[in-house]
């Protein structure tokens, strides 16, 4: 059974550089994967920040970006701010499944 | 602007089937344009794809779900329906519906989702 991996829970002082991580039980992650980023806020539904990897949505902050690296798709965040305090998730596309990572809680403190 | 909203009975009992529906406004359900998935988050937990349904038909589920989930469309309603069969306390979830473009630019549209609990 394919298992995606991220970080439980990240902290990041306000200002500061935050990279969260996606990595797949079944090797390198690639664009072939078309992994994707989304941010949860309590109460609220998922909202898609980057596509195919490396792509902003037109609502997408520009200090959120997206970024294969080491094996794995990777989520930087810039400048972070107070408001960026959510849980962030990350979908990798299998081709006939879909398989979300178990989702990295971010910390502004 | 393709806008989706899911609907259904908040409560279920267990061994029986969940039907949800997701209503499409903005663009027709049918369209090529779009994919239609399913995605639930039990209480305090993260999310879980269930299943996709695409243009021409192809359904894909969630393995762990297979034997129990179903997705279709509707075109006479404009909405994407999901049936989970045998239901248990471990169905407890919020669902939600989510359109994307294609696998290039993924599910970027989502709904607010609706909360199901199974409980006799």
């Amino acid at each position: 059974q394919t298992v995606v991996t991220q970080e439980p829970s990240v902290t990041v002082s306000p200002g500061g550089t935050v990279t969260l991580t996606c990595a797949s039980s079944t090797g390198a992650v690639t664009s072939a994967y078309y992994p994707t980023w989304f941010q949860q806020k309590p109460g609220q539904p998922p909202r898609a920040l980057i596509y195919s990897a490396t792509n902003r949505h037109s609502w997408t902050p520009a200090r959120f970006s997206g970024s294969l690296l080491g094996g794995k798709a990777a989520l930087t965040l810039s400048g972070v701010q107070p408001d960026d305090e959510a849980e962030y998730y990350c979908l990798l596309n299998y081709g006939q499944t879909m398989i979300f990572g178990g989702g990295t809680k971010l910390t502004v403190l | 602007q393709l806008q989706v909203q899911e609907s259904g009975p908040g409560l279920v009992k267990p061994s029986e089937t969940l039907s949800l529906a997701c209503s499409v406004s903005g663009g027709p359900v049918s369209s090529s344009s779009y994919f239609w998935g399913w995605i639930r988050q039990p209480p305090g937990k993260g999310l879980e794809w269930i299943g996709s349904i695409y243009y021409s038909g192809s359904t894909y589920y969630n393995p762990s779900l297979k034997s129990r989930v179903s997705i279709s469309v509707d075109t006479s309603t404009n909405q994407v329906s999901l049936k989970l069969s045998s239901v248990t306390a471990a169905d407890t979830a919020r669902y939600y519906c989510a359109s994307g473009r294609s696998y290039y630019y993924g599910m970027d549209v989502w709904g607010q989702g609706t909360t199901v609990s199974v409980s006799s």
